[in-house]
């Protein structure tokens, strides 16, 4: 099993809808947990946090964690043709430091 | 805040020679940076963990004789790749933390192509 998973996609939406992002991960004492958006040929862009259960807000984008499921999502509202990016989810392991573990992304198409 | 920056941005070379990469945190002093590769299609791999003033922890499978990392100061660290060779030709990043939190910050990466 990897330490965090994530469909690869591609995930397709229309316009203006809601894109649900999801990530599992193996490590039930992991604390942290992040979510970054990568453009092609570019460079991961933090998006958000979150190290509490329940939802987290931050513009158009809401990132859920459930500690007993192991699982942590992310919402984004009223999608746009400029969301569509490769969405890393990462999370720090027991015992990891700092170090950061990614899942392979999922890639997320905004359809017109 | 938390702006970090990489130089080059893209750099070819020719097999045998040796590159270095420079990363800066522009607005905050960063205690630890973080040296990833990605190659096309794949996710980011940690290579190395840089600590300020210490020597790098290298990941499994990273050779430290051939990846070079220095840290020497709370603002710079530098990955040398030595001796480069075609398979070495990837995207290169690095991160940064800014003290007191666990939220990393990266650079725009480096592209290495070798020849």
């Amino acid at each position: 099993q990897k330490e965090v998973e994530q469909n690869s996609g591609p995930l397709s939406v229309p316009e203006g809808a809601i894109a649900s992002l999801n990530c599992t991960y193996s490590d039930r004492g992991s604390q942290s947990f992040f979510w970054y958006r990568q453009y092609s040929g570019k460079s991961p862009e933090l998006i958000m946090s979150i190290y509490s259960n329940g939802d987290k807000e931050d513009g158009r984008f809401t990132a859920q964690l459930n500690k007993a499921s192991q699982y942590v999502s992310l919402l984004i509202r009223d999608s746009q043709p400029s969301d569509s990016a490769t969405y890393l989810c990462a999370v720090i392991l027991t015992g990891g430091g700092n170090k950061l573990t990614f899942g392979t992304g999922t890639q997320l198409k905004v359809e017109l | 805040g938390a702006v970090v920056s990489q130089h080059p941005s893209r750099v070819i070379c020719k097999s045998g020679t040796s590159v270095k990469i420079e990363c800066r945190s522009l607005d905050f002093q960063a205690t630890t940076m973080f040296w990833y590769r990605q190659f096309p299609k794949q996710s980011l791999m940690l290579m190395a963990t840089s600590n300020e003033g210490s020597k790098a922890t290298y990941e499994q499978g990273v050779e430290k004789d051939k990846f070079l990392i220095n840290h020497a100061s709370l603002t710079l660290s530098t990955l040398t790749v030595t001796s480069a060779h075609p398979e070495d030709s990837s995207f290169y990043i690095c991160s940064a933390g800014r003290g007191g939190g666990d939220e990393q910050f990266f650079g725009p990466g480096t592209r290495l192509t070798v020849l």
